[in-house]
């Protein structure tokens, strides 16, 4: 299975650019990248996922290097609202299915 | 289009009760999953469904059963109560296979005393 690692927790300021970076050395050739937000009292959201290089939307960016060893969660210019936990996950398939590993996350803390 | 429901949203039990806890999705998803949150933790997969009809073990299915209803329908049973299965529960879905992102209900808080 494709362990991840990634800070227990961050601090931010308002309109500041946020990157968290989640490492996962045993990635498997066919694994997906994901990254998912969760607020209290709530189930987590997906953000954005990706393969390799970089993915955009509107929310975030994930960069991924060649090695897909590591990669980085960019959220530009964050706010409050932003305060949550972040989960990088690596997708894990058996038979064809997904079965999502989740770590502890990172708690991303933005003050005013 | 309500996406993901979970009932109740709250429960307490003593221990060596049993109960049921409800998932259901209006996203024609094929795969739906359960999982459990302890305070401060990641969440772990308790078991998963790939399609209607199949059931599969995921990394803490010990205590629970399930059962895929139809395919909207994903089933979380505890048949004997426990105080360690006090947590925050979660129902998923997805659309199947490799990758897919998943949408989450908003959770079942269970209190085992």
């Amino acid at each position: 299975l494709a362990k991840t690692t990634q800070p227990i927790s961050m601090d931010s300021y308002e309109g500041q650019e946020v990157n968290i970076t989640c490492s996962h050395n045993n990635i498997a050739t066919n694994d997906y990248i994901t990254w998912y937000q969760q607020f209290p009292s709530q189930g987590p959201r997906f953000i954005i996922q990706g393969y390799k290089t970089k993915v955009t939307n509107e929310v975030a960016s994930l960069f991924i290097p060649a090695d897909r060893k590591s990669s980085t969660l960019s959220l530009p210019r964050v706010s409050l609202s932003d305060t949550a936990v972040y989960y990088c996950l690596v997708g894990e398939a058996s038979g064809g299915y997904n079965k999502l590993i989740f770590g502890a996350g990172t708690r991303l803390a933005v003050h005013p | 289009n309500a996406g993901v429901t979970q009932t109740p949203k709250f429960q307490v039990l003593k221990t060596g009760q049993s109960m049921t806890l409800q998932c259901a999705q209006d996203m024609n998803h094929n795969s739906m999953y359960w999982y459990r949150q302890d305070p401060g933790m990641g969440l772990r997969l308790i078991y998963y469904s790939a399609s209607e009809g199949t059931t599969d073990k995921g990394e803490v299915p010990n205590g629970y059963n399930v059962s895929r209803l139809n395919k909207r329908e994903f089933s979380l049973r505890l048949e004997s109560a426990a105080p360690s299965q006090t947590s925050v529960y979660f129902c998923a879905s997805s659309v199947g296979g490799r990758g897919e992102t998943q949408y989450f209900g908003p959770g079942t808080r269970l209190l085992v005393l």
